[in-house]
């Protein structure tokens, strides 16, 4: 079964640390990876893409990593920002009948605190 | 360009009524997605659309719903009739070319149904 899992469900830390969320999979065939943050009341914006060949990518203080053979990517977030605060969705592309199917996450939700 | 733009940012409508939810693109893409967001359910894909054809609208969750995309720069979501299980947040999406091509994926800002 296509299924994407994140962890953890939410997040608290104080500005200016760092955190990771993490992604793990288990879409195949695997096209790539998305992660989209979402401020409240907003849409998604896109972080980052990545295909299996790409194992880390970069987006400001942003990085995500891709393992596309343990089926795992992570968010890391730098130096956290008060503006960091929002859900962040993790989703796989895979092939599925032929054509590609999205497959979302429930997303992280992290609050960043002063 | 002022983006994904979708109309009415928020709707309150009663069971049994017809609603209407508008999606005007990006100018120049030809993908256009529609995704309901629920807090049980997360993000999901709808239906999306290539140079104004549906292909694939395995996400509609029934016959009640339907989307039209009449030419390049507007398209339609319709619930007839609604049900107070469809209240959610609706967000309309375009790229210029597919997930394929990995080309990125611009949301509009959303509306919100409820249906009472």
């Amino acid at each position: 079964k296509n299924q994407v899992e994140q962890s953890p469900q939410s997040l608290i830390i104080l500005e200016g640390k760092n955190c990771t969320l993490q992604c793990n999979y288990t879409v195949s065939p695997f096209s790539n990876l998305r992660w989209y943050k979402q401020d409240t009341g907003r849409g998604p914006v896109s972080l980052t893409i990545m295909t299996f060949s790409e194992n880390t990518k970069s987006n400001g203080r942003y990085t995500a990593t891709l393992d596309a053979d343990t089926k795992q990517s992570s968010l890391h977030i730098t130096a956290s920002q008060l503006s960091d605060s929002a859900s962040y969705i993790c989703v796989v592309s895979g092939v599925v009948d032929s054509s590609y199917k999205l497959i979302f996450g429930s997303g992280t939700r992290l609050l960043v605190r002063p | 360009d002022a983006g994904v733009i979708q109309s009415p940012r928020h709707e309150v409508t009663e069971m049994g009524q017809e609603v209407t939810l508008r999606c005007k693109p990006i100018s120049g893409h030809d993908y256009l997605f529609w995704y309901r967001q629920t807090m049980m359910r997360g993000l999901e894909l709808l239906i999306y659309f290539n140079n104004n054809v549906p292909i694939d609208d395995s996400g509609m969750p029934e016959d009640r719903f339907s989307a039209k995309m009449p030419n390049a720069s507007f398209s339609t979501l319709k619930i007839q009739p609604s049900e107070p299980r469809d209240s959610a947040v609706y967000f309309c999406a375009s790229s210029l070319g597919g997930d394929g091509n990995l080309n990125e994926q611009f949301f509009g800002p959303g509306t919100r149904l409820t249906v009472l």
